[in-house]
């Protein structure tokens, strides 16, 4: 079935460095593809998302780009900082209007200063 | 907007006990949702409705666990008996027609001991 596979974590890096993380996922079509974010003791909100092939999200220094060609939506930022430290879970949605959102399994992120 | 509204914050129960868990939707959001965290299954999708009605429920986990939406701005997720495995923290999102993307509560943790 459809599904959103994102590399595990944890990830450690420095403050300022460059970070990637990586998602792809199987669907039938073009899905909406998500960033959502999950700081410690909250619920997960919405980083950034692209509805269609080729498009960029970006929020907060963040950014991924839907490729359709890899069936993948990393996601990036160029320098990142201890305030990023959270769980970041990849997301997909069907085109249906009634389809769910899948989510990837998470992966923790801690950015040491 | 206050966002989606969840309570309780926290819930200690015993096993054996019925829990019920609530939720309030963003008014005229159309869409909602119930998942389940945990450490070693990440976010599963437990149901979600869709103008109140369920649409898919192939995430409850067993017979053990209901969902109902009387109206378009409540929810319960009730487990009835509770397990120690049921511990968790359960969220609740809602979408609307127009969004592509789902808003989360804050979610509710539950205890099971």
């Amino acid at each position: 079935g459809d599904s959103v596979t994102q590399m595990e974590g944890p990830v450690t890096l420095s403050e300022e460095a460059f970070l990637t993380i990586n998602c792809t996922y199987t669907a039938t079509g073009y899905p909406s593809l998500f960033w959502y974010v999950q700081y410690p003791g909250e619920g997960l909100q919405l980083l950034l998302k692209a509805t269609k092939a080729d498009d960029k999200g970006s929020n907060k220094g963040f950014e991924a780009t839907y490729r359709k060609e890899t069936t993948s939506f990393h996601l990036e930022k160029g320098s990142v900082q201890v305030s990023d430290s959270a769980v970041y879970f990849c997301a997909r949605r069907g085109l249906n209007r009634d389809d769910k959102i899948i989510f990837g399994k998470g992966t923790r992120l801690h950015i040491l200063p | 907007d206050a966002g989606v509204i969840q309570s309780p914050r926290h819930e200690v129960t015993e096993m054996g006990q019925e829990v019920t868990l609530r939720c309030k939707p963003i008014s005229g959001h159309n869409s909602l949702f119930w998942y389940r965290q945990t450490m070693m299954r990440g976010l599963e999708l437990l149901i979600y409705f869709n103008n109140n009605v369920p649409i898919d429920d192939s995430g409850m986990p067993e017979d053990r666990f209901s969902a109902k939406m009387p109206n378009a701005s409540f929810s319960t997720l009730k487990i009835q008996p509770s397990e120690p495995r049921d511990s968790a923290v359960y969220f609740c999102a809602s979408r609307g027609q127009v969004n592509t993307e789902a808003f989360f509560g804050q979610g509710t943790r539950l205890t099971v001991v």
